[in-house]
């Protein structure tokens, strides 16, 4: 596709409930980015994938978080069992080598 | 291991004047420094980026950045505010052996006053 895209745009979920985010990165881009934004945490980092493959899962805040790459295209990121903290923006970014790393608008998760 | 600070979370300039958005890095490595805009609802746009050669970058929109290695400094810059300009500004750094994960600043919001 022409961009990153992410969906849903907005998500609201009850305290408790589990949400899977989706990531459609830029055809051809071989490497994944999940990052999250949150007011006073700033951006954080959460995982990077290269192909399907995740080197760099440091950033998963805790083990109610995981994601996943099929096909090295579409991501999901799923967080189980969700707690009010995790209200944020979860943004997704690929990138691929000369091509620079181009950012989606984000997924706003509200936890009630 | 890498990590960013920006010096002030609120700048506020008149429309005209000079924009100064100042960042310092701690890195391990030789860095990738980067300066992203973000305007209200929206996503993260590439300002200018820093890999190797020239230190003096210039980006998008007028603005510039020089690296300075002996002051761990990536100052953002624009000789002359626009209202336009107003948003949100992240630093952020990369270590060529990272895999291109990104480290960002706290983040400093510019406000442009006519």
């Amino acid at each position: 596709g022409a961009g990153v895209s992410q969906s849903p745009s907005n998500k609201v979920t009850e305290k408790g409930k589990d949400v899977e985010l989706r990531c459609d990165p830029i055809s051809g881009h071989t490497a994944l980015y999940w990052y999250r934004q949150s007011l006073g945490q700033g951006l954080e980092f959460l995982i990077y994938f290269q192909g399907n493959s995740a080197p760099d899962k440091s950033g998963l805040p805790s083990d109610r978080f995981s994601a996943e790459r099929t096909g090295g295209s579409v991501s999901t990121l799923t967080i189980q069992r969700t707690q009010q903290e995790d209200s944020a923006v979860y943004l997704c970014a690929s990138s691929s080598p000369g091509y620079g790393y181009t950012f989606g608008s984000g997924t706003r998760l509200t936890v009630v | 291991a890498q990590s960013v600070t920006q010096l002030g979370s609120h700048v506020s300039v008149s429309e005209g004047a000079l924009v100064l958005l100042r960042c310092n890095y701690s890195s391990s490595v030789p860095p990738y420094l980067f300066w992203y805009v973000q305007y209200p609802n929206q996503g993260l746009q590439l300002l200018l980026k820093y890999t190797t050669g020239a230190t003096l970058v210039k980006g998008i929109n007028g603005f510039e950045a020089e690296f300075k290695k002996s002051e761990t400094s990536f100052h953002l810059t624009k000789p002359s505010a626009h209202m336009s300009d107003a948003a949100e500004y992240f630093c952020a750094v990369s270590a060529r052996n990272q895999g291109g994960k990104l480290i960002f600043g706290q983040g400093t919001e510019l406000s442009v006053k006519p």
